[in-house]
């Protein structure tokens, strides 16, 4: 399984862009890179996926180098709803399952 | 669409007693997982189920813990004996088939062991 590496946790403000950048240094061939959010006492939500280059969806951009060993999500003009946990994960979609891991926590203040 | 299922949304019991989350997957997903979150250890996979058979129990704690998924539209993790470090966030998910990696979570059974 292809280990991510993401920081701990990030603050922002509101109406800044953030940006989190995940390690996927082992990423297969065909492994997906999916993000995940968490609200506190809620179930993580899916939020965007991607193969390579840029993915945006209505919520996040996802951009991946060529060397797909990292990804960065990044959330345009956060609000304080984007306070959350943000959980990188790499998997092939077939394969063995996922590992969330502790995730980025992201604190937006006002 | 509903969304995947899970009660109850919150159990207190006492140490000892058996315990059964209950769990209904979306429709037409072929995928079902159950998590469990804790502080310390964050979310921790349990056990899957393709096609109602169990793919990968290796997350589950121990013999304590057992998941079944008799049919497509139900699912149940039990704990017997439940101890108080069992207290957690219990989630239920689900995914279709080829697309593990999009998986729609149900709202959790928060369990607390006295």
């Amino acid at each position: 399984l292809a280990k991510t590496t993401q920081p701990i946790s990030m603050d922002s403000y509101e109406g800044q862009e953030v940006n989190i950048t995940c390690s996927h240094n082992n990423i297969a061939t065909n492994d997906y890179i999916t993000w995940y959010q968490q609200f506190p006492s809620q179930g993580p939500r899916f939020i965007i996926q991607g193969y390579k280059t840029k993915v945006t969806n209505e919520v996040a951009s996802l951009f991946i180098p060529a060397d797909r060993k990292s990804s960065t999500l990044s959330l345009p003009r956060v609000s304080l709803s984007d306070t959350a946990v943000y959980y990188c994960l790499v998997g092939d979609g077939a394969g063995t399952a996922l590992i969330f891991g502790k995730g980025t926590t992201l604190s937006v203040s006002s | 669409d509903a969304g995947v299922i899970q009660s109850p949304r919150h159990e207190v019991t006492e140490m000892g007693q058996e315990v059964t989350l209950r769990c209904k997957p979306i429709s037409g997903h072929d995928y079902l997982f159950w998590y469990r979150q804790t502080m310390m250890r964050g979310l921790e996979l349990l056990i899957y189920f393709n096609n109602n058979v169990p793919i990968d129990d290796s997350g589950m704690p121990e013999d304590r813990f057992s998941a079944k998924m008799p049919n497509a539209s139900f699912s149940t993790l039990k704990i017997q004996p439940s101890e108080p470090r069992d207290s957690a966030v219990y989630f239920c998910a689900s995914s279709r088939a080829g697309d593990k990696e999009t998986q729609y979570f149900g709202p959790g059974t928060r369990l607390l062991v006295l």
